[in-house]
């Protein structure tokens, strides 16, 4: 069965500062995608960036960006200049990619980040 | 991207009693799921909800007790039946569009509290 961890269950950044986010999985499959989801107080889940097994390049969007070790089965999340609206619980989840969209999302427990201003 | 209408947003029930959740999005989607976020928890998959046919359940959950409609590709329905106080939770609807696609969609959740 497949896990997901995340050993830090709260962060803390300065704003503008740089924070990573660590998250390591366990699997025997090699095609599957990774993501980190935010969940602001609103409760609203929204996908912050996601990466594909296959694909060496780590991800990036715009601040944000992964460290992407398939080997080391690791996927740490960076977020550079970091806001005030950056504070959140973040989620680090797995999803298989066999069966396409039947696949059920594996969430870790989740780091809530708090952003110092 | 999908947009998810989730109702009530929050409840307060009596112990014993039932809520239906509900969820509608604005398009056709292939799959659509329920999950549970326990509080300070992360999220579990209670079951996937089929067009036209009995739910799939994970591990730990029950059609009686979690009771689970969907009459078309746009609606689902979450019951939570004979509520107990560690029924509290949030209740989140999710959907991906489309077999290829790899993103999920979600609600912004049910926050029910049982006394």
């Amino acid at each position: 069965a497949q896990t997901v961890t995340q050993s830090q269950p709260e962060m803390s950044v300065q704003e503008a500062e740089t924070v990573t986010l660590s998250c390591t999985y366990d699997t025997s499959e090699s095609d599957y995608y990774l993501f980190w989801y935010k969940q602001p107080p609103s409760r609203q889940m929204i996908l912050v960036i996601r990466q594909e097994a296959y694909k060496q390049q780590n991800a990036t969007e715009n601040r944000f960006s992964v460290n992407f070790q398939k080997a080391a089965k690791s996927f740490s999340l960076k977020i550079s200049d970091s806001q005030l609206g950056d504070a959140a619980m973040y989620f680090c989840a797995y999803r298989r990619n066999y069966g396409g969209a039947t696949n059920k999302l594996i969430f870790g427990t989740g780091t809530l980040l708090a952003v110092q201003p | 991207s999908a947009v998810i209408s989730q109702k009530p947003s929050r409840d307060i029930c009596q112990r014993g009693t039932s809520l239906t959740i509900q969820c509608q999005v604005d398009s056709q989607v292939t799959m659509m799921f329920w999950y549970r976020q326990q509080p300070g928890q992360s999220l579990t998959l209670i079951a996937t909800a089929n067009q036209g046919s009995e739910a799939t359940y994970e591990s730990g959950f029950v059609i009686d007790k979690f009771p689970i409609s969907r009459p078309n590709l746009t609606f689902s329905t979450l019951t939570v039946s004979n509520m107990s106080p560690e029924d509290s939770s949030i209740y989140l609807c999710s959907v991906t569009e489309t077999q290829g696609n790899t993103e999920a969609f979600f609600g912004q959740g049910t926050r029910l509290t049982v006394v």
